[in-house]
């Protein structure tokens, strides 16, 4: 069974202090995604990594970055957290291997910015 | 660009009822839909792929190309299927986008 791990499932941040979430795979999954999860807005993707080193803009980078050295590890960075990045962040993985396969996601990481 | 929308926040149904969640998407490609959903302090999981044509818990979902819909359907809503709903696609940039999603509660 894919297990995809966030390392916090809470989080308490000030604001302007740099914020790392760690999420690992252990399927050799290609494909890694961070979501964050907003009460009427839904599921709405800030980076994706098509590959390990590769990685590409979702609809909100804005205030966020990633790194991808490893497969197994897609990492986000709120390079200076504000307020208004307090949210569920979604981790997701899944393989490109033989077709398109659908997400495994994490368990969430909540965090909340003061 | 792709875009996913779920018009229905939310969407209260009695027990038995028939439930139907829609979905519309903007996609210029091919795409492939999906549906996932989310129970009380569950992650999310898949619940179906079109590209399946199967029914998981009862639940079917068609996609209609001309409309650009793929809306989720149910005969008999159980108290159970009350979740967060979410609609999603997959394009062939590998970039997968979701909507906004729909609240269902079913009612005893």
């Amino acid at each position: 069974d894919v297990k995809v791990t966030q390392s916090s499932r809470y989080l308490v941040k000030r604001t302007g202090e740099k914020v790392f979430l760690e999420c690992v795979q252990d399927m050799d999954h290609e494909n890694m995604f961070w979501y964050r999860q907003d009460p009427g807005l839904g599921l709405r993707l800030i980076y994706f990594s098509y590959d390990v080193k590769m990685k590409e803009k979702g609809d909100i980078p804005e205030g966020y970055s990633v790194s991808r050295e490893k497969k197994e590890r897609f990492s986000l960075i709120l390079e200076s957290a504000s307020t208004n990045q307090t949210s569920m962040y979604l981790c997701a993985s899944r393989s490109t291997n033989g077709g398109v396969s659908p997400l495994h996601f994490g368990n969430g990481t909540r965090l909340t910015v003061t | 660009a792709q875009r996913v929308t779920q018009p229905e926040k939310l969407l209260s149904v009695f027990k038995g009822a028939p439930v139907e969640l829609k979905c519309n998407y903007s996609y210029s490609g091919s795409p492939e839909l999906f549906w996932y959903v989310q129970y009380s302090r569950q992650r999310l999981q898949l619940l179906l792929r079109h590209i399946s044509r199967e029914s998981i818990k009862g639940f079917t979902a068609d996609l209609n190309k001309g409309e650009t819909s793929f809306h989720l359907k149910k005969p008999f809503a159980q108290e159970e299927d009350s979740a967060m709903y979410y609609c999603a696609l997959s394009g062939s940039d590998y970039k997968l986008s979701f909507g906004a999603g729909t609240t269902v509660t079913v009612r005893a």
